[in-house]
């Protein structure tokens, strides 16, 4: 069984409509993020978490909220999608190690806003 | 600005072939770079990282990276490609401040290896 799983894998919704991604660990870690990735930008960071008390935001918060509802659970929410939120989106995992650990990243929800 | 270039969107070599994917890095401070590797319709796997010590890295899949300071790089090498290296390569850098570590990635490039 993969160690972080994501669901949906694929999902189109329609502008204005609140959806949510959910990120499920099995690895133990604290530390949870959530990315998107775009063509020819890498991969951005929207909210990070080091433990379930410990919620930042990243460098493109704006129109996401998370949620931390245990050490294993990490959602991400789009309130009133838009399409330009339309992207791929991962969440990724890692171990102690003062910040300098690999991080464990899930298969990705591919989200389409039509 | 920290960030981190990979100044390719693309890398075409052939099989057997040694391959080079570029990446450049600016931060203040130590440097902290991975590289990870996206197959299609898949996460991201972590590949290797230099933290410390040794500026030649070895990782998964026989792939290697040379941390070099003083051209603020850190190549990925492989001595003979395969097909199957074909994927999407970032890298990325750890940004320090505001009491945390953050990870950049690069734009990502696409290695394509023809057989």
């Amino acid at each position: 069984d993969a160690d972080v799983t994501q669901t949906p894998r694929n999902r189109i919704t329609k502008t204005g409509k609140r959806i949510m991604l959910e990120c499920s660990q099995t690895k133990g870690h604290d530390r949870m993020y959530w990315y998107r990735q775009d063509p020819g930008l890498g991969l951005r960071l929207i909210y990070y978490s080091f433990d379930v008390k410990d919620i930042n935001k990243g460098e493109i918060s704006d129109g996401y909220s998370v949620s931390r509802q245990a050490q294993a659970k990490f959602s991400l929410s789009l309130e009133s999608a838009i399409p330009n939120q339309t992207a791929l989106y991962f969440c990724a995992t890692s171990g102690p190690g003062q910040g300098l650990s690999e991080q464990y990243f899930g298969p990705g929800t591919r989200l389409t806003v039509t | 600005a920290q960030s981190v270039a990979q100044p390719e969107d693309q890398v075409n070599v052939a099989e057997g072939n040694p391959l080079t994917v570029k990446c450049t890095y600016s931060v203040s401070g130590n440097p902290y770079l991975f590289w990870y590797v996206q197959y299609p319709n898949r996460g991201l796997q972590f590949l290797l990282k230099y933290i410390t010590g040794d500026n030649l890295v070895k990782g998964s899949y026989g792939f290697e990276a040379e941390f070099n300071k003083s051209q603020t790089s850190f190549h990925l090498k492989k001595p003979s490609a395969l097909v199957s290296d074909s994927a999407l390569y970032f890298c990325a850098v750890i940004i320090t401040g505001g009491g945390y570590n953050k990870l950049i990635f690069g734009a990502g490039t696409r290695l394509a290896v023809h057989p």
